[in-house]
């Protein structure tokens, strides 16, 4: 059964910075790319970046470029999120999820609150 | 950036009846080399992740009840729900995966007339 589990959300202050991590199980984590996707509160979905099976090719959207620093540890199955300049605007459910080049599978999601 | 407009923004329906989703992009999500329309449809429930539908605009994802159905080729999409079940209460979302930044509608919230 795929599984993917985020976690290191929580409360930051403006200025600050997170990293988010997703655990990943159930399939051969180094063939598929992934992405990091969030939802703010009562709004849509946004896509936040992707990276390849072998972490070659990133992109960010413009809203996280310069600022998120998506990453891969293929031996440990784990995709990050390191989020710097955090601000009110960043505060979402962020979701990983597995690309197959649609979003097949997604995770619980961790939320992350800007404020201070 | 490939802009996805969504239609109706909300929809109520009545059990049993047939719910349209719309869905047109600012440019093709049609890839010429292989034929196949980068468009993707998504569920959420509330309080839940999203869940794929739909992709290559029209296959159903492995689970699906067959009452769900995507159609269209191009800038154009729709999905259909045939007969509106109390569980398909929820939002919906279609998403290009054309090319990055992979851009989604902003959601049609379906609800029970």
């Amino acid at each position: 059964e795929v599984q993917l589990v985020e976690s290191g959300g929580g409360l930051v202050q403006p200025g600050g910075s997170l990293r988010l991590s997703c655990s990943a199980s159930g399939f051969t984590f180094s063939s598929y790319s992934m992405q990091w996707l969030r939802q703010a509160p009562g709004k849509g979905l946004e896509w936040v970046s992707a990276i390849s099976s072998t972490g070659t090719y990133i992109n960010y959207a413009d809203s996280a470029r310069g600022r998120f620093t998506i990453s891969r540890d293929n031996s440990g199955n784990t995709l990050y999120l390191q989020m710097s300049s955090l601000g009110p605007d960043d505060t979402a459910v962020y979701y990983c999820v597995r690309v197959g080049p649609y979003c097949d599978y997604w995770g619980q999601g961790t939320l992350v609150t800007v404020s201070s | 950036d490939i802009v996805m407009t969504q239609s109706p923004d909300s929809l109520a329906v009545s059990l049993g009846e047939r719910a349209t989703i719309n869905c047109k992009s600012s440019q093709t999500l049609l890839y010429s080399s292989n034929n196949k329309n980068y468009l993707a449809w998504y569920q959420q429930k509330p309080g839940q992740r999203p869940k794929l539908l739909i992709y290559w605009a029209s296959t159903r994802e492995s689970g699906v009840p067959d009452r769900f159905s995507g159609i269209g080729s191009g800038t154009d999409f729709t999905l259909t729900i045939s007969s509106l079940q109390a569980e398909d209460v929820a939002v919906y979302y279609c998403q290009q995966y054309y090319g990055t930044p992979y851009t989604f509608g902003r959601g049609t919230k379906l609800e029970i007339k």
